[in-house]
């Protein structure tokens, strides 16, 4: 167990719905990044926010948007979903507001849209 | 826009050989990662160099940041199966707030 939760383990819906995934960051990390990763993609940032605050942006689609919410927790939320957004999702900590000592990674989503 | 390149993508090897998976860009980074990935899971820190010229080891992972800051490889001696999964380097840029990824190498250790 890394510390950093992820719910739901696995995602099936339909083109056009909306999710939304959850993750709970490790104890004491202030900074939660959201990436997808796809066979043809590999890892991709998608959005960092740091005690509250949005703090990076990557190649997040407009349709995608996220938050953190006061006690730390964020919520990636997927709408209008296409069948090229099926992907893991992974949630990412990290104690400052940079990841350059290195990520605290979640066990992810799976998202299967069909 | 940076670029990890890693080399090389696929690898699959007997037990007992040696190997060196190598990160490379064009870019600068004021730090450099390395994770490992089972299927299912999510990647696992293994070590972060920041100097560059900067050797850490692992047991028998061996990890080195190029002088410039712009590479890194990560040597394996005598692998073992336990050794296999997806190898992902990480490359933070010097403002500290972006890190990209590389494709991975995808190694696998036959018995």
């Amino acid at each position: 167990d890394s510390g950093v939760t992820q719910t739901p383990k696995h995602l099936i819906t339909a083109t056009g719905q909306r999710v939304t995934l959850r993750c709970s960051p490790r104890s004491g990390d202030l900074s939660v990044y959201w990436y997808q990763q796809s066979l043809d993609q590999g890892l991709q940032f998608l959005i960092q926010y740091y005690n509250g605050e949005e703090r990076a942006k990557g190649n997040i689609l407009e349709r995608f948007s996220a938050q953190q919410f006061p006690d730390l927790h964020s919520e990636l939320n997927l709408s209008s979903l296409e069948l090229g957004d099926s992907a893991l999702y992974f949630c990412a900590s990290s104690v400052g507001g940079t990841g350059g000592r290195g990520y605290t990674f979640g066990s992810g989503t799976r998202l299967t849209v069909v | 826009t940076q670029l990890l390149e890693q080399s090389p993508q696929f690898l699959s090897i007997q037990e007992g050989e040696n190997l060196t998976v190598y990160c490379n860009s064009s870019s600068v980074f004021s730090s450099l990662q390395w994770y490992r990935q089972e299927p299912g899971e999510g990647p696992v820190l293994l070590v972060t160099v920041v100097t560059g010229g900067e050797v850490k080891k692992l047991k028998r992972l061996t990890f080195q940041f190029g002088d410039a800051r712009k590479d890194s490889s990560l040597h394996i001696t005598a692998a073992q199966p336990g050794d296999t999964g997806l190898y992902l380097c990480a490359g933070t840029d010097t403002g500290g707030f972006k890190t990209i990824f590389g494709a991975g190498t995808r190694l696998f250790v036959k018995a």
